[in-house]
């Protein structure tokens, strides 16, 4: 079974709009870690945002924010006003803890790439 | 901060050479640093997990004794393909683990090496 579900290859958004992307996981360990990336076209990885497992309060980050709901195992990614800069691949990932916490690796979802049109 | 710099951004081979990857966090201290391979249109997957003064980790399905791992110091980690193929050609990128707190652990993303094989 998938760990990290990305539903969404692909995603399109008015300049300036809000956009939910979204992203289910499977674990069964408590203590975990969620985290989104953007990948341009460039390549590089840019870290967005983070969310424990044990965090009370969803996560923001500016224009970005977590939509987490643990009963639901979801961990979708909100970006309010999109810019065209936004467009790139979208990554989901998850850290399970049971190695301790500091070396946990990294599982990442297939991706959405998200356009935004002027 | 948390800037992870790769070198080189692209490199051209013959088959049968090996290919050295640089992987180094800039302002910071990375007691683990994250080998991934990605081909294109597809996610990211860990080749292998590098830990400074000790021998790679390496995730099932990934040769060791074509990847080569080193570890040297807390800033440097390599990647070296031995004896490439063609189909050895994909985007790897590498990260840095910067412990901000216990929980976090935030992995830090290099800006990848293409390598073609021809």
């Amino acid at each position: 079974a998938q760990k990290i579900t990305q539903t969404q290859p692909g995603m399109f958004v008015q300049e300036k709009e809000a956009v939910t992307l979204d992203c289910t996981y499977d674990t069964s360990d408590p203590s975990y870690g969620l985290f989104w990336y953007k990948q341009p076209s460039s390549g590089e990885m840019i870290f967005l945002i983070y969310q424990g497992s044990y965090d009370q309060q969803n996560a923001t980050e500016g224009r970005y924010s977590l939509n987490f709901q643990k009963a639901r195992k979801s961990a979708n990614l909100v970006i309010s006003a999109s810019q065209l800069g936004d467009s790139a691949m979208y990554f989901c990932a998850m850290r399970e803890d049971n190695y301790g916490g500091s070396q946990g690796n990294l599982i990442f979802g297939k991706g959405t790439k998200l356009s935004v049109k002027p | 901060g948390a800037v992870v710099s790769q070198h080189p951004s692209r490199v051209i081979c013959k088959s049968g050479t090996s290919v050295k990857i640089e992987c180094r966090s800039l302002d910071f201290q990375a007691t683990t640093m994250f080998w991934y391979r990605q081909f294109p249109k597809q996610s990211l997957m860990l080749m292998a997990t590098s830990n400074e003064g000790s021998k790679a980790t390496y995730e099932q399905g990934v040769e060791k004794d074509k990847f080569l791992i080193n570890h040297a110091s807390l800033t440097l980690s390599t990647l070296t393909v031995t004896s490439a193929h063609p189909e050895d050609s994909s985007f790897y990128i590498c990260s840095a683990s910067l412990l901000l707190d216990f929980s976090s652990d935030t992995q830090y993303f290099g800006p990848g090496t293409r390598l073609t094989v021809l």
